[in-house]
């Protein structure tokens, strides 16, 4: 029984759009998000996280949005450029004090087209 | 400025041999965590460790696996009788305090023949 969700497997985006990536989770509990983006043969490489006492965070062109009566975030790459082109996972903890267990969604990777 | 090492990147094991996974932490980081990603699926987690102490194991197996952050030298992930199903690739990260960012070493990928 899953989590955290990423209901969507691959995004396929032009170059200069939006990149808008979800995620739903299922546990009340978690209140710490994060998003993280993979390179084939490398590890994930942390890229903005998310409190629940926020409903944005932004950095640079990256920014997430949280609904928490939803229970969904959303990663927001605006613009999108090639060198985006990745797997980008979303990532959930329990309390922000105790990061020990991150749960990860499966997912979805992104295609940016020059 | 290094970031998470792991080695080795690549591992062939025969059916019952052992493997044995390092990871080294970013400098200053003190607590590891241990992840396995099986193909098409997302990471899932294995366990964390603080410096001579395991914090929470509550995603190892049972049987077969264990884990290791001595005071001085790289965390080892040890998997003992190694079987197919293990063929995956395991992430270690590293925090500075717990609760901060976890940030992934590049991985080490078991291939179990």
């Amino acid at each position: 029984d899953q989590q955290v969700k990423q209901n969507s497997p691959s995004l396929s985006v032009q170059e200069g759009r939006i990149s808008i990536l979800n995620c739903d989770y299922t546990n009340s509990m978690f209140d710490y998000f994060l998003w993280y983006k993979k390179y084939p043969a490398e590890g994930p490489t942390f890229l903005i996280s998310i409190s629940s006492i926020k409903d944005k965070n932004e950095d640079g062109r990256f920014t997430v949005f949280l609904n928490k009566s939803a229970k969904h975030l959303s990663l927001h790459i605006v613009p999108s450029q090639p060198g985006d082109s990745a797997v980008y996972f979303c990532a959930a903890s329990g309390t922000e004090g105790s990061q020990g267990n991150l749960i990860f969604g499966k997912g979805t990777k992104l295609s940016v087209k020059p | 400025n290094a970031g998470v090492m792991q080695n080795p990147r690549h591992l062939v094991r025969r059916r019952g041999q052992e493997a044995r996974l390092r990871c080294s932490p970013m400098k200053g980081h003190s607590h590891v965590y241990w992840y396995r990603q099986l193909p098409e699926e997302g990471l899932k987690f294995m366990v964390y460790l603080q410096k001579e102490n395991i914090i929470d194991e509550s995603g190892m197996p049972k049987e077969r696996f264990s884990a290791e952050f001595p005071k001085e030298g790289p965390s080892i992930l040890r998997i003992q009788q190694v079987v197919r199903g293990d063929s995956a690739a395991y992430f270690c990260a590293s925090s500075p305090q717990q609760g901060e960012t976890q940030y992934f070493g590049p991985g080490t990928r078991l291939l179990v023949l």
